[in-house]
C-alpha cells in the first residue's frame, strides 16, 4: 500500500483535458514539495512536474502540477497517444524521513 | 551522454544475495545523492535506499539491516548488496539521481530486474 494515493487509471480521448490526483497528509504533501514522473514499463522514469508546479526543459506545456493542503494534481491537456504512460507522484514524508510515492496511474489515450 | 546503467539483476532462492550495480556516464556519483527506487509488479515505486555526496546512508523500514548501498568512486559506480532476499523484494530496481532532495529523482537507469523465488 503506497502511503500516497493516485487513482489506478485514467483514461481521455486525444485533445482532450484529463487530470490525475494525488493524495497525501499533513506529514508529506501538506509540507513538501510534489514531483510527477511519467513512465513507460520498462523505460527508465522521467521527472515531468517538480516543486508542485515547475516543468523541467523539454517537458511540454501541456503538463502542468497544483497542490492544494494535502493533495496535488497533474494536468495533461491537448492530451495525445503518446502520452499513454503510467505517472507517479511523489514527495517527501517527514515522519518516515525519506521520500514517497503513489501508487501510480495507468493513463489511456482512447 | 548522461547516463546511469544498472546490472546485476536475476532470480535468486529466497534468503539468498545479489549486488545490484549502476554505472554512471557523465555525471559523477560521489558529487551527488545517488538513490535506488523499487517497483514490485502491479504496485507503485517504493524508495529502498539513498548514498549522500559525503557518504551517509540511509534506508527505507522494509530493507534496513538487510540492504547495504556503496560506491566506488574509481568506477563511477552504486551498489545496491542486498541480502537474505524475500519474495517481497521481487521488484525492478532503478537507480537515481536525488541530489535535489525531497522526492525529486531527476535522472533514472531503465531498471534491472530481481525475482525472488524458489
Amino acid at each position: 500500500q503506497s502511503v500516497l494515493t493516485q487513482p489506478p487509471s485514467a483514461s481521455g480521448t486525444p485533445g482532450q483535458r484529463v487530470t490525475i490526483s494525488c493524495s497525501g497528509s499533513s506529514s508529506n504533501i501538506g509540507s513538501n514539495y510534489v514531483y510527477w514522473y511519467l513512465h513507460l514499463p520498462g523505460t527508465a522514469p522521467k521527472l515531468l512536474i517538480y516543486r508542485n508546479n515547475q516543468r523541467p526543459s523539454g517537458v511540454p506545456d501541456r503538463f502542468s502540477g497544483s497542490k492544494s493542503g494535502t493533495s496535488a494534481s497533474l494536468a495533461i491537456s491537448g492530451l495525445r497517444s503518446e502520452d499513454e504512460a503510467d505517472y507517479h507522484c511523489a514527495t517527501w514524508d517527514d515522519s518516515l524521513r525519506g521520500p514517497v510515492f503513489g501508487g501510480g496511474t495507468r493513463l489511456t489515450v482512447l | 551522454e548522461v547516463q546511469l546503467v544498472e546490472s546485476g539483476g536475476g532470480l535468486i532462492q529466497p534468503g539468498g544475495s545479489l549486488r545490484l550495480s549502476c554505472a554512471a556516464s557523465g555525471f559523477i556519483v560521489s558529487s551527488n545523492y545517488m538513490s535506488w527506487v523499487r517497483q514490485a509488479p502491479g504496485k507503485g515505486l517504493e524508495w529502498v535506499s539513498v548514498i549522500q555526496s559525503g557518504g551517509k546512508t540511509f534506508y527505507a523500514d522494509s530493507v534496513k539491516g538487510r540492504f547495504t548501498i556503496s560506491r566506488d568512486n574509481s568506477k563511477n559506480t552504486v551498489y545496491l548488496q542486498m541480502n537474505s532476499l524475500r519474495a517481497e523484494d521481487t521488484a525492478v530496481y532503478y537507480c537515481a539521481d536525488s541530489t535535489a532532495g525531497g522526492g525529486a529523482f531527476n535522472m533514472w537507469g531503465q531498471g534491472t530486474m530481481v525475482t525472488v523465488s524458489s
